[in-house]
């Protein structure tokens, strides 16, 4: 298997414009997880998916954020109109049920 | 506010002497808690995993103990090779409707010196 599937994995944009990131989960999986790592706050999830359904957006720190996974093989995560703090390394997880979680590359999101 | 604590940032040890991680978490509905490995430049790695029912799980070079009372567990590394070198994540979830969602601590940065 290919594992999980990250894209971008740089980015380099300008304060104000749209960014999306991509994920294709391993097959078979049924959970989808964004999260989101920083040097002050590490690791912190920001939306998880059940078959293609969210489940927990809480994490996601503003409505600037959004994420959709229109079916079993892809999600994205978008930011509209990004700032520079949302400069991060974006990870997608997936995992098959209670099983542990499966990490992608990352994306690393530099927004000037 | 962090419900699961890594106070060391970072960790320097010499290779074929012991490494251990700590980790506390404060909330008491967990019970189950993992660790993850990262090297630069990758996503995290699924390292070691332990049971609220347990103290102690080992595999190979690599030891989880879990102080239930104390709120307390800790990652052990014998020997430490230089290939342990990266950022280990500690993670705790409560068992909720059968889901494990864990929780991440902001990790602590191992480097192993030859």
């Amino acid at each position: 298997d290919a594992g999980v599937i990250q894209s971008p994995r740089h980015e380099v944009t300008e304060m104000g414009q749209e960014v999306t990131l991509r994920c294709k989960p391993i097959s078979g999986h049924d959970y989808l997880f964004w999260y989101r790592q920083t040097m002050m706050r590490g690791l912190e999830l920001l939306i998880y998916f059940n078959n293609n359904v969210p489940i927990d957006d809480s994490g996601m720190p503003e409505d600037r954020f959004s994420a959709k996974m229109p079916n079993a093989s892809f999600s994205t995560l978008k930011i509209q109109p990004s700032e520079p703090r949302d400069s991060a390394v974006y990870f997608c997880a997936s995992s098959r049920s209670t099983d542990t979680q499966y990490f992608g590359p990352g994306t690393r999101l530099t927004v000037l | 506010d962090q419900q699961v604590k890594q106070n060391s940032p970072s960790l320097s040890v010499q290779e074929g002497r012991i490494s251990i991680l700590n980790c506390d978490y404060t909330n008491s509905m967990f019970d189950y808690f993992l660790w993850y490995k990262k090297y630069p430049a990758e996503g995290p790695t699924f390292l070691i995993s332990i049971s609220s029912i347990k103290d102690k799980n080992e595999d190979g070079r690599f030891t989880v103990f879990l102080n239930k009372s104390a709120k307390h567990l800790s990652l052990h590394i014998v020997p430490s090779q230089p290939g342990d070198s990266a950022v280990y994540f500690c993670a705790a979830s409560p068992k909720e409707g059968g889901s494990y969602i864990p929780t991440f601590g902001r990790g602590t940065s191992l480097i192993v010196h030859p």
